[in-house]
């Protein structure tokens, strides 16, 4: 069974630029979600999304957005790039939708996004 | 005050020891917990889950939790040096959909 997919796994851009990330979950996961990893802040959330909607949002400025598609691939985009936008963002999918046993997340390799 | 807080570490200890890490937690309905080792370079993997009050074991690991303390621990028996990872505690806070807060992680070093 495939795992998640992300891509691309490295990119560069400068500031202003915007950014396209694409997740393949694993085949019959509905939910993905998506993290931004950094060395001072660890994992935070960004959104989640099942069945084309987006369930769940972070604490992030609205430069980052995303959506999923009906086959539950899910790209995330961040417009007008800051430098501290720099990271690994990664996306999980998860079998279940919500509720209070969830959080079994299978994360993909991430993309590493280094801004200039 | 954090929703998920970890002592960053590094936590030693020697090949054979039990390694005990911590994690706690301040939303008081949460509901489910979590631990995932990540390696350096790798994305977090999930090892263990806990919805209870008390123990769960597998394998070496075992995850304890305690509600009425909001504090979550997984201890890890016979510790090897393939278990050299940072260790994080994730907690499900529960506003009806799926929302993952993480730990910063613990380091755990274990030496041969």
């Amino acid at each position: 069974k495939a795992g998640v997919t992300q891509t691309p796994r490295y990119l560069i851009k400068t500031r202003g630029q915007q950014v396209t990330l694409s997740c393949s979950p694993i085949s019959g996961h509905r939910s993905v979600s998506w993290y931004q990893q950094t060395p001072g802040q660890g994992l935070q959330f960004l959104f989640e999304y099942f069945s084309e909607t987006q369930r769940n949002k972070g604490n992030f400025p609205g430069r980052f957005s995303g959506r999923q598609f009906s086959n539950s691939r899910s790209e995330m985009n961040v417009s007008t790039l800051e430098l501290g936008d720099s990271a690994l963002y990664l996306c999980a999918s998860s079998l279940q939708a919500g509720g209070p046993n969830t959080g079994e997340l299978f994360f993909g390799e991430g993309s590493r996004l280094t801004v200039l | 005050q954090k929703e998920v807080e970890q002592n960053s570490g590094p936590l030693s200890v020697p090949e054979g020891a039990i390694a005990s890490l911590n994690c706690t937690y301040s939303d008081r309905v949460s509901q489910s917990f979590f631990w995932y080792r990540q390696y350096s370079g790798k994305s977090p993997e999930l090892i263990m889950s806990i919805y209870s009050n008390g123990d769960k074991e597998d394998g070496r690991f075992t995850a304890q939790l305690n509600k009425a303390s909001q504090y979550v621990s997984l201890l890890i028996r016979d510790s090897q040096p393939s278990d050299s990872a940072t260790y994080l505690c994730a907690v499900n806070v529960n506003t009806g959909f799926q929302k993952l807060v993480f730990g910063t992680g613990t380091r755990l070093l274990v030496s041969p």
